[in-house]
């Protein structure tokens, strides 16, 4: 079964220093991966995505991800954590075969720390 | 560019009740989905539509319906209420699939059964 897993529920960092939020997938065909956001009782914003081209893909409030095709992993990093940063964050793919749907992760909490 | 718009903004209804929830999608844009997050779980597909067309829907009973109007706006309704409803429900669309294109989301509407 095609699955999206982001294996911590929590990440916590302290201000100002780099942070990662980790995906993995498990999907058939060449996957188009994307990164969201979702502030406290706010719907989700769009943050990066990959589709094709370089592995390293920058996005949105200085945030970036890296397409690794042999680990199947796309982790969110930022080199310097804000407090403001802390949000909760959703990794989705979509497989041409799933009738384009996106398939979501669980979410991961990061708790940014003055 | 206005973004996506949903309403009502919270909706409270009895046990056995219907819910009707609206959704306007970003001008341009012809595919809408629908998505349910309970309180402490990730995001739930629930259905998407394009051009007017039901193209998938997710794991979810046929009380939870919904369609598509000319004008791209789009319409959830949920029959037969039962509590396990109750969640935050997420509306989001995009260019037409199929499709590399990210999806925008609107604020949500949060739905209380009692």
């Amino acid at each position: 079964a095609q699955s999206v897993a982001q294996p911590e529920d929590q990440v916590n960092v302290a201000e100002g220093n780099p942070l990662t939020v980790k995906c993995t997938y498990s999907v058939s065909g060449n996957p188009y991966l994307f990164w969201y956001v979702q502030y406290p009782n706010r719907g989700l914003q769009f943050l990066l995505k990959y589709i094709t081209g370089d592995n390293l893909v920058k996005g949105s409030y200085g945030f970036e991800a890296e397409f690794n095709k042999s680990q199947t992993s796309f982790h969110l990093k930022k080199p310097s954590a804000l407090v403001s940063d802390s949000a909760l964050y959703f990794c989705a793919v979509r497989v041409p075969d799933s009738n384009y749907q996106l398939i979501w992760g669980a979410g991961t909490k990061l708790i940014i720390k003055p | 560019e206005a973004g996506v718009t949903q309403s009502p903004t919270h909706l409270i209804k009895t046990r056995g009740q219907q819910a009707t929830l609206r959704c306007s999608p970003i001008s341009g844009h012809t595919s809408v989905y629908w998505y349910q997050q309970a309180l402490g779980l990730g995001l739930q597909f629930l259905l998407w539509y394009d051009e007017g067309e039901e193209r998938n829907r997710g794991n979810f009973p046929p009380r939870f319906s919904g369609r598509q109007f000319p004008n791209y706006s789009s319409e959830l309704n949920v029959n037969a209420l039962e509590l396990e409803d109750s969640a935050l429900y997420l509306c989001a669309s995009s260019f037409d699939s199929p499709s590399i294109y990210e999806q925008y989301f609107g604020p949500g509407t949060r739905l209380t059964v009692t």
